[in-house]
């Protein structure tokens, strides 16, 4: 199989905080690891890249100093969103692919910036 | 880079028909085209993908058809069942760094 999981599934917090969202390829090892953005009744929006190891690509407008990616190991990337305002309430997903261009995608996170 | 175009934006069909959505696309260099399942609130799910070295795939009750002349490609879905009903993205990769392009979406409602 191809399993992808992310944590929290969903997050409430305060103006201000900063959130983290954790992606682990459960029983593979990803060579590439991807977030996205999606809003409400919109296709996916691609952020970044991440591959293990090394600093993540990012997307034209997305700003990389609050959206930091760590792609720690083979099996986990996270993002955080440092100083959440309102205008970073979305539901963030992220894929992973192994060796091949397939890209398996985990269940979401819904973060609402209060 | 890549462009994705989707039709039809929703799709209402009755329980037991066909229902097909249609994806064009601009790179003729992208070899990879794959289908995804969101449901609410939920992740997508691929269900099925096509190469650029085959033109036709089948998969149980879905098909996918590519024309790489024309560049578009369609999923077929047949005997529908209200649990098909989802919102439904095709997408093009291959070409850059295992990177995907994704149409707008399909909303599919199946009535009973």
């Amino acid at each position: 199989g191809a399993v992808v999981s992310q944590h929290p599934s969903r997050v409430i917090c305060k103006s201000g905080t900063s959130v983290k969202i954790e992606c682990r390829s459960l029983d593979f090892q990803a060579t590439t690891m991807f977030w996205y953005r999606q809003f409400p009744k919109q296709s996916l929006m691609l952020m970044a890249t991440s591959n293990e190891g090394s600093k993540a690509t990012y997307e034209q407008g997305v700003e990389k100093d609050k959206f930091l990616i760590n792609h720690a190991s083979l099996t986990l990337s996270t993002l955080t969103v440092a100083s959440a305002h309102p205008e970073d309430s979305s539901f963030y997903i992220c894929s992973a692919n192994k060796r091949t261009d397939t890209q398996y995608f985990g269940p979401g996170t819904r973060l609402t910036v209060l | 880079g890549e462009n994705v175009e989707q039709h039809p934006s929703t799709l209402s069909v009755q329980e037991g028909d066909s229902a097909v959505i249609k994806c064009t696309y601009s790179d003729s260099a992208s070899n990879y085209f794959p289908w995804y399942k969101q449901e609410l609130g939920k992740g997508p799910q691929l269900i099925i993908d096509i190469r650029s070295n085959v033109g036709e795939k089948k998969d149980q009750r879905i098909a996918v058809t590519l024309n790489k002349t024309a560049k578009h490609f369609s999923l077929h879905i047949t005997e529908t069942q209200p649990e098909d009903s989802a919102v439904y993205f095709c997408a093009a990769g291959g070409n850059a760094g295992n990177m995907l392009t994704f149409g707008g979406g399909t909303r599919l409602m199946v009535k009973p």
